[in-house]
C-alpha cells in the first residue's frame, strides 16, 4: 500500500517548457487535491477532485490544468512554465473525512 | 472559512510538553479546527481535529475554549522528531464530501535537546 506516490521528484524546466506532474493514490480516495507551497509559506490550493470526471479551481489555479479520468490518478498540467511557478507541488487524497494524506512532493525549478 | 492566527516560531526542550496556541476569533458554530504538521520538506501530516469538545489521539491533544475563539495543541512530550511546521486550521463541516484546507504560515517548532 503505497498511499499517494508523486512524480518526479524533481524537474528543472526552462521558461516556456511543458510538463506534466503525476499523482498516483492507492488509497480508493474519492477527493484529491493539487497544492503549491512556495518557500517559507504555506500550502495554496490548485486545483482538487471530488470523483473521476469532476475538477475544480482551487486558489491559485492560472498557468494550471488537471484532468481526473480515473480514481487513481489526478495529474497537473504546466503548458507555459514560468519562473513564477518555481516551487514544491504536493499531492493530497481524502476519503470524505477530515484526513488528508499527503504525496512526498515534486521540486520544480523554472529558469 | 474562519481566519487562524499562530506565532511564526515557538521551541521547546525535549521530553517537555510542546503547547502551541491558536486564535480563530471568528470561527462559526460548525467550523472544526484542525491541525496539520510539516516536518522539513515533506507532505503535511494529519494531526488531529475538534468542533468544541477536547481531543486527544495518540499523537497530541486538543483543547478548545469553551467560547471556541482560541484553541492549543499539545504534544506531551515532545522529541527532537517533533520538530515541524504546525497549522491550525478552522474549517466548514464537510461539504459534499471533500475538505479543501486552506493552510496559513504556522508555527515553527524547534524542539532542543
Amino acid at each position: 500500500n503505497a498511499g499517494v506516490t508523486q512524480t518526479p521528484k524533481f524537474r528543472i524546466l526552462k521558461i516556456g517548457q511543458s510538463m506534466t506532474l503525476q499523482c498516483t493514490q492507492d488509497m480508493n480516495h474519492n477527493y484529491m487535491y493539487w497544492y503549491r507551497q512556495d518557500p517559507g509559506m504555506g500550502l495554496k490550493l490548485i486545483y482538487y477532485s471530488v470523483g473521476a470526471g469532476i475538477t475544480d479551481k482551487g486558489e491559485v489555479p492560472n498557468g494550471y490544468n488537471v484532468s481526473r479520468s480515473t480514481t487513481e490518478d489526478f495529474p497537473l498540467r504546466l503548458e507555459l512554465a514560468a519562473p513564477s511557478q518555481t516551487s514544491v507541488y504536493f499531492c493530497a487524497t481524502g476519503g470524505g473525512n477530515e484526513k488528508l494524506f499527503f504525496g512526498s512532493g515534486t521540486q520544480l525549478s523554472v529558469l | 472559512d474562519a481566519k487562524t492566527t499562530q506565532p511564526p516560531s515557538m521551541d521547546c526542550a525535549e521530553g517537555r510538553a510542546a503547547n502551541l496556541p491558536c486564535n480563530h476569533s471568528t470561527i462559526s458554530g460548525n467550523e472544526y479546527v484542525y491541525w496539520y504538521r510539516q516536518i522539513h520538506s515533506q507532505g503535511p501530516q494529519y494531526i488531529i481535529h475538534g468542533l468544541k469538545n477536547n481531543e486527544t489521539n495518540e499523537m497530541a491533544s486538543l483543547i478548545i475554549t469553551e467560547d471556541r475563539k482560541s484553541s492549543t495543541l499539545i504534544l506531551p512530550h515532545a522529541t527532537l522528531r517533533d520538530t515541524a511546521v504546525y497549522y491550525c486550521i478552522a474549517r466548514g463541516s464537510i461539504s459534499g464530501g471533500y475538505n479543501k484546507l486552506i493552510f496559513g504560515a504556522g508555527t515553527r517548532l524547534a524542539v532542543h535537546p
